[in-house]
């Protein structure tokens, strides 16, 4: 089983629509959660932590269920400017700091008109 | 300007013709790491290194090395590149912190062995 798991999609979603990504992951000990955007082979950047409660940016909320080892991504009101993909990060926190991000295959998401 | 700079951003090379890739980040990060990414696999970690001397394997550190004299320098080596080996490479930095922290990624480096 792989530690990070995502539907690798493509999500094709007509602009304005709301779509949500789940990921799964393995490792009960991991203890910090994140999601990241990558375009077209360019460097992954930060998107959005994932925090317990849960966390809205604008149209983005993710939202974490650490009893049943996943985290989700929602986003509302889709832009073409969306289209990318989305990477389901996780972080189990290294013993003397630092991180070891263990990432997802990712998710592709292309808003269409 | 905080950034992560790798060069070369793309390199063609033959089988076994050692080679290095820089990486190096202006924002006094202690941790840094080198992933390939490649179709189906996503990103897989090499190696990292949490401070200046201090490096270990990541999950694929296969045919690779790496070393950490300066903090803001992380090289990347193949000692005798094979055409498995062909991938995308990223270096990554961040702060040395237990709770939440980004991880800044350079632009990549495309390399092709043959």
């Amino acid at each position: 089983r792989k530690e990070v798991e995502q539907d690798p999609g493509p999500f094709n979603v007509p602009e304005g629509a709301t779509v949500a990504f789940n990921c799964t992951y393995s490792n009960s000990a991991s203890q910090s959660f994140f999601w990241y955007r990558q375009d077209c082979r360019k460097e992954p950047k930060l998107l959005m932590s994932v925090y317990s409660s849960g966390n809205e940016d604008g149209r983005f909320t993710a939202q974490l269920n650490r009893a049943s080892q996943y985290i989700s991504l929602l986003i509302r009101d889709s832009k073409l400017s969306d289209s990318a993909t989305y990477l389901c990060v996780v972080n189990p926190i290294l013993t003397g700091g630092g991180n070891k991000l263990t990432f997802g295959t990712g998710t592709q998401l292309k808003v269409e008109l | 300007e905080a950034q992560v700079t790798q060069n070369p951003r793309y390199l063609i090379t033959v089988t076994g013709k050692k080679l290095t890739v820089t990486c190096s980040q202006n924002m006094n990060h202690e941790y840094m790491s080198w992933y390939r990414q490649d179709p189906g696999l996503g990103l897989r970690q090499i190696y990292y290194s949490m401070n200046v001397e201090v490096t270990d394997k990541g999950d694929v550190p296969e045919g690779y090395k790496v070393s950490r004299k300066e903090k803001r320098n992380f090289p990347l080596i193949l000692e005798s590149p094979s055409p498995n080996q062909t991938s995308l490479y990223f270096c990554a930095s961040s702060p040395r912190d237990r709770t939440n922290t980004e991880a800044f990624f350079g632009q990549g480096t495309r390399l092709t062995v043959v």
